[in-house]
């Protein structure tokens, strides 16, 4: 049980184009979602908390505007890079949290390479 | 000072051995606290999960946390090359609230 899955696992875009990112638990319902970045040998920075239905909460430093979050039902949120440059190229991961036990449970990560 | 210390290894140890994985943290407002496995190119997999002071063991995982010290611990045993993978501690204030990781400790078993 407790299984997140992302879609896609690997994008390449073009500098300027958008990417959506999908992220859903499979076998439980998430209020509330995660979304982390992660550079090499680094570990994770969160970006964003996902509440389903309401506005994401942004960390402080990242802009909403470029990093589109939604979470409209209880088993899927998006994360949507607008605009990529070079710089968003980041493996990007979801997590979702248990309503009942609030463990947190990550997805496998999607790489986004913007060329 | 980051809120959570971790020493980026490598470990090294030989196959069998005990490891022995440890975080220091400074916010004595951490409750929850979690160790993550991540493979390299992989999201972090929840080993262990554990709330305020005591051990908790699940089979070759033993997680120790000690708030008087701030400190916790992840002990595996009988340790196999497939354990090989960064280990990461994490914490949060409240259950289910965003968590605070230390930066991961990589870990090699050698066969």
């Amino acid at each position: 049980g407790a299984v997140v899955s992302q879609h896609p696992s690997w994008v390449i875009c073009k500098s300027g184009t958008s990417v959506k990112i999908e992220c859903r638990s499979l076998d439980f319902q998430a209020t509330t979602m995660f979304w982390y970045r992660q550079f090499p040998k680094q570990s994770l920075m969160l970006m964003a908390t996902s509440n389903e239905g309401s506005k994401a909460t942004y960390e402080q430093g990242v802009e909403k505007d470029k990093f589109l979050i939604n979470h409209a039902s209880l088993t899927l949120s998006t994360l949507t890079v607008t605009s990529a440059h070079p710089e968003d190229s980041s493996f990007y991961i979801c997590s979702a949290r248990v309503v009942v036990s609030y463990e947190q449970y990550f997805g496998p990560g999607t790489r986004l390479t913007v060329t | 000072q980051k809120e959570v210390e971790q020493d980026p290894g490598p470990l090294s140890v030989p196959e069998g051995a005990i490891v022995s994985l440890n975080c220091t943290y400074s916010n004595s407002a951490f409750q929850y606290f979690m160790w993550y496995r991540q493979y390299s190119r992989k999201g972090p997999e929840l080993l262990m999960y554990t709330y305020s002071s005591g051990n908790k063991e699940d089979g070759r995982f033993t997680a120790q946390v000690d708030k008087s010290s701030k400190y916790i611990s992840l002990f595996i045993r009988d340790s196999q090359p497939s354990d090989s993978a960064t280990y990461l501690c994490a914490m949060s204030g409240a259950a289910g609230n965003k968590l605070t990781f230390g930066g991961g400790t990589r870990v090699l078993v050698k066969p």
